[in-house]
């Protein structure tokens, strides 16, 4: 069965540090993957995907996440953190095995970004 | 581009009643369009997908016959909630399913409060 961890519930960073969310996934063939972020009372925004070719892929608002098929990792990183990164991210993976076009999410990680 | 709106953001209705939330895709068609449930501090739910011209297909577990679904055209995807109880209240999002390139990219409304007293 295809799916995606998040073993973090939170993280915390101080503003103007590097951050990094953790995501790893169990899939059958190539994996789509995706990262959106969340805030509060509000629908998910899309920041990035990977599904072939380079293995760092960069996003919005400076956002970057690096594939890693060995570890079966896909990490979202940003070399600076803002305050205003503050939000409940998710990891997900098309889930290729249904013959639909659905997504697996995480568990979703609260990221603190601390001034 | 890939704008999703939903309406209405919030509602409150009395237990009984249905309520009925729009998914609009602004700037793109989209064939296929997905209902989510998400509960505070919990991750997203599917609890339908949602296809142009044909009947949703619903996740194991979730009623078809209280949650209605309708997509009527290429941009508007409906979902209604029938005889609404206070266990019903939630967060609802959809998502529209964008073909960007070769694959496709899942761009998601602001989602709708729900609350039934």
């Amino acid at each position: 069965a295809q799916s995606v961890a998040q073993p973090e519930d939170q993280v915390n960073v101080a503003e103007g540090n590097p951050l990094t969310v953790k995501c790893t996934y169990s899939v059958s063939g190539n994996p789509y993957l995706f990262w959106y972020v969340q805030y509060p009372n509000r629908g998910l925004q899309f920041l990035l995907k990977y599904i072939t070719g380079d293995n760092l892929v960069k996003g919005s608002y400076g956002f970057e996440a690096e594939f890693n098929k060995s570890q079966t990792s896909f990490h979202l990183k940003k070399p600076s953190a803002l305050v205003s990164d503050s939000a409940l991210y998710f990891c997900a993976v098309r889930d290729l095995s249904s013959g639909t076009y659905k997504y697996i999410f995480g568990t979703g990680t609260r990221l603190k970004v601390l001034a | 581009g890939a704008v999703v709106s939903q309406h209405p953001s919030w509602v409150i209705c009395k237990s009984g009643t249905s309520v009925k939330i729009e998914c609009r895709s602004l700037d793109f068609q989209a064939t296929t369009m997905f209902w989510y449930r998400q509960f505070p501090k919990q991750s997203l739910m599917l609890m339908a997908t949602s296809n142009e011209g044909s009947k949703a297909t619903y996740e194991q577990g979730v009623e078809k016959d209280k949650f209605l679904i309708n997509h009527a055209s290429l941009t508007l995807s409906t979902l209604t909630v029938t005889s609404a109880h206070p266990e019903d209240s939630s967060f609802y999002i959809c998502s529209a399913r964008a073909l960007r390139g070769h694959t496709d990219t899942q761009y998601f409304g602001p989602g709708t409060r729900l609350t039934v007293l």
